[in-house]
Formats: structure tokens, C-alpha cells, sequence
């Protein structure tokens, strides 16, 4: 079945610094691949998305690139922000509809 | 303010009992899915459905059920409840069904003492 690995957390950084989130995955067919950011007490949100391969997904800085050859669909945000803090997800959709999460990522960016 | 809305937000219940979650989606999105987020075994999904027909399912225990209704709204039916149930349940939304981007809900908090 499909799986999707995030890199482990916590993950704490300054104010500024750059952030790599890793994810993987593994599928069958053509999966949509997203990341979906959730804010203490809330839903998850949908951050990016890229739907083929090399598809770059961006959205308030982050940016993932749709990985085909490495199953990868690594976040990246070059100065992150206090209000950056949160879990974040990646995730991918498959054509049937079935949907697989990561384990998130905690962030906590302090000042 | 994902547009997705459900009810309640909150749901204290005893062991062995039943209820029943409700989730309205955005408006004009025709697929609902389910989650199940507890602390111990992360965001799991459950179960999609698609205009009304069940099209997905995933790690859902038979105690479990759901449905969409004719209006598109959905319920998840959780029965027999145990300890180990206590989680947040969301749903989430998308126009159709596949590899469509979801839109979540806010979530009901089910305690199960």
C-alpha cells in the first residue's frame, strides 16, 4: 500500500534560519503529493501541492518540488518566523481517493 | 475558515456507548473524508465517500460506520466505544473524488471515559 515517511521531529530552530522538512513516499500510479500545516487547536490546512513529477508546489515562502526519480517531496522555507510554528503533514492522494498522511513534523522557531 | 464545519466540537461519552459526528462540507465539494488523530498513532484516515457512495476506505474499525447523505453531508457512527477511541475526529472536504487537495474541518474532540 502506499506510505508516506516524514523526517523526524522536533524540530527547533531561530528566527531566520532556513528549514528542510524531509518526506518520501511510496505509491503506486500517479499520487498528488501535498503538505498541510495544523496550528494548535485547529484543523490542518493545506499548504502546498504539486500534482506530477518536477510539479514545484509554493505557497508564503515554503516551497516542495515533486520528486519523481527520488520519491521525495522535501518543504523547504529559506528564513522561517515564529508564526511559522506548527505541526506540518505530507501527504499524497492517490487516483482512487485513498489518502496517506505522515506523521508530521512539530516546529518550534523561537525568536 | 476552511468552510468545512463540524458538529459538536466536543463529545464526553461513557464506555460501551454510541454516537454519532456530524460534517458538513464546503459548499459544492462532492467528497467527504474522515480521520482519526490520537497521539499514539498520528492522522489515520478512515473512510472516503463520494456523492453519497462509499469510494475509499482505510484503517476504519467495523464498530465504526458512516454515510453521506442526498444534501452531501456526512455522519460517522462510532459504537461499542472503548478508552482507546478518545481522539479528534475531522473531516475534510474536496470537490471531487482522487487526487484533489482536502479542505479540513475544525474537528470534534471525542473523550471517552
Amino acid at each position: 500500500g502506499n506510505s508516506v515517511t516524514q523526517m523526524e521531529g522536533p524540530v527547533t530552530l531561530s528566527e531566520e534560519a532556513f528549514l528542510t522538512i524531509n518526506c518520501t513516499y511510496t505509491a503506486t500510479g500517479y499520487p498528488s503529493l501535498f503538505w498541510y500545516v495544523q496550528y494548535p487547536g485547529e484543523g490542518l490546512q493545506l499548504l502546498l501541492k504539486a500534482t506530477k513529477a518536477d510539479d514545484k508546489g509554493s505557497n508564503k515562502g515554503f516551497e516542495a518540488t515533486y520528486r519523481k526519480e527520488t520519491t521525495s517531496f522535501h518543504l523547504e522555507k529559506g528564513s522561517v518566523q515564529v508564526s511559522d510554528s506548527a505541526v506540518y503533514f505530507c501527504a499524497l492522494s492517490d487516483a482512487l481517493g485513498k489518502s496517506t498522511f505522515g506523521d508530521g513534523t512539530t516546529l518550534t522557531v523561537k525568536p | 475558515d476552511s468552510g468545512v464545519t463540524q458538529t459538536p466540537k466536543h463529545l464526553i461519552t461513557a464506555t460501551g456507548q454510541r454516537v454519532t459526528l456530524r460534517c458538513s462540507p464546503r459548499s459544492g465539494d462532492l467528497s467527504v473524508y474522515w480521520y482519526q488523530q490520537s497521539l499514539d498513532q498520528g492522522l489515520q484516515f478512515l473512510i472516503q465517500y463520494y456523492n453519497g457512495e462509499e469510494r475509499a476506505k482505510g484503517n476504519i474499525l467495523e464498530r465504526f460506520s458512516a454515510q453521506q447523505f442526498p444534501d452531501l453531508h456526512s455522519e460517522l457512527n462510532l459504537s461499542s466505544l472503548e478508552l482507546g477511541d478518545s481522539a479528534l475526529y475531522f473531516c475534510a472536504s474536496s470537490v471531487e473524488s482522487g487526487t484533489y487537495e482536502q479542505y479540513f474541518g475544525p474537528g470534534t474532540r471525542l473523550t471517552v471515559t
